[in-house]
């Protein structure tokens, strides 16, 4: 069965240097969720988009900004880059918004900054 | 307040070993939704199931069971015959309207299986 797709899987940036991450839903899911986790942390939940438009917002730092496009794929930017933005980075999808629907996670991307 | 405990840091078991993995939430919804992922040493988060509040049955697949009790808010996964493949971190979560249906997630708990 097809599962979510992240690109890259690993990335290196230095300081204040932009980065962009990219997430393809499973098929037919509709809900995109982006988390953040820190080493030997949960991941916490950064934003969300359904059909589109951003849906719900976490604790996604200013400098981050994200969007999902009409083919239902994600991308969330990151500016100015801080050494505590290294972390593993997910993208999840769901058939629905709703909370019923489970959240299928991708591989993520780990990000490192130097 | 929506919390997920999970009070096992770490666990180590012997291979073929039976183990449970702890999960403890608070909610003051009625309506919840419970849900175990595990993350193995490779790092990706792996959905394992869902178990709405109204349905206190418990379930089975292969190896791996759980038991939820609403009187004690608790949804515990137990591993029966353990294999070094179940070597993982797994993560106990809830959604809720009081979450905003945000997954609200559990510390986690790291499990060794020795061989």
């Amino acid at each position: 069965a097809a599962g979510v797709i992240q690109s890259p899987r690993h990335l290196i940036k230095e300081k204040r240097e932009t980065a962009t991450l990219k997430c393809y839903p499973i098929p037919r899911h509709d809900t995109v969720y982006w988390y953040q986790q820190g080493p030997g942390q949960d991941p916490q939940f950064l934003i969300s988009f359904y059909e589109k438009m951003q849906s719900d917002k976490g604790s996604i730092p200013d400098r981050f900004s994200a969007q999902q496009f009409s083919d239902y794929h994600s991308e969330l930017n990151m500016s100015s880059l801080e050494l505590g933005d290294s972390a593993l980075y997910f993208c999840a999808s769901s058939q629905k918004s709703g909370p019923a629907y489970e959240q299928y996670f991708g591989p993520g991307t780990r990000l490192t900054v130097t | 307040a929506q919390k997920v405990t999970q009070a096992q840091t770490e666990i180590s078991v012997v291979e073929k070993e039976d183990v449970t993995l702890d999960c403890v939430y608070e909610t003051r919804d009625t309506t919840y939704y419970l849900f175990w992922y595990k993350q193995p040493p490779s790092g990706e988060l792996v959905f394992l199931i869902r178990r709405n509040s109204f349905d206190e049955q418990n379930e089975i697949s292969g190896r791996y069971s759980w038991n939820f009790q609403k009187s004690t808010s608790s949804f515990n996964f137990t591993i029966t015959a353990s294999q070094v493949v179940d070597s993982a971190v797994y993560f106990c979560a809830l959604k809720s309207v009081d979450s905003n249906y945000q997954l609200i997630w559990g510390a986690g708990t790291k499990l060794i299986i020795k061989p």
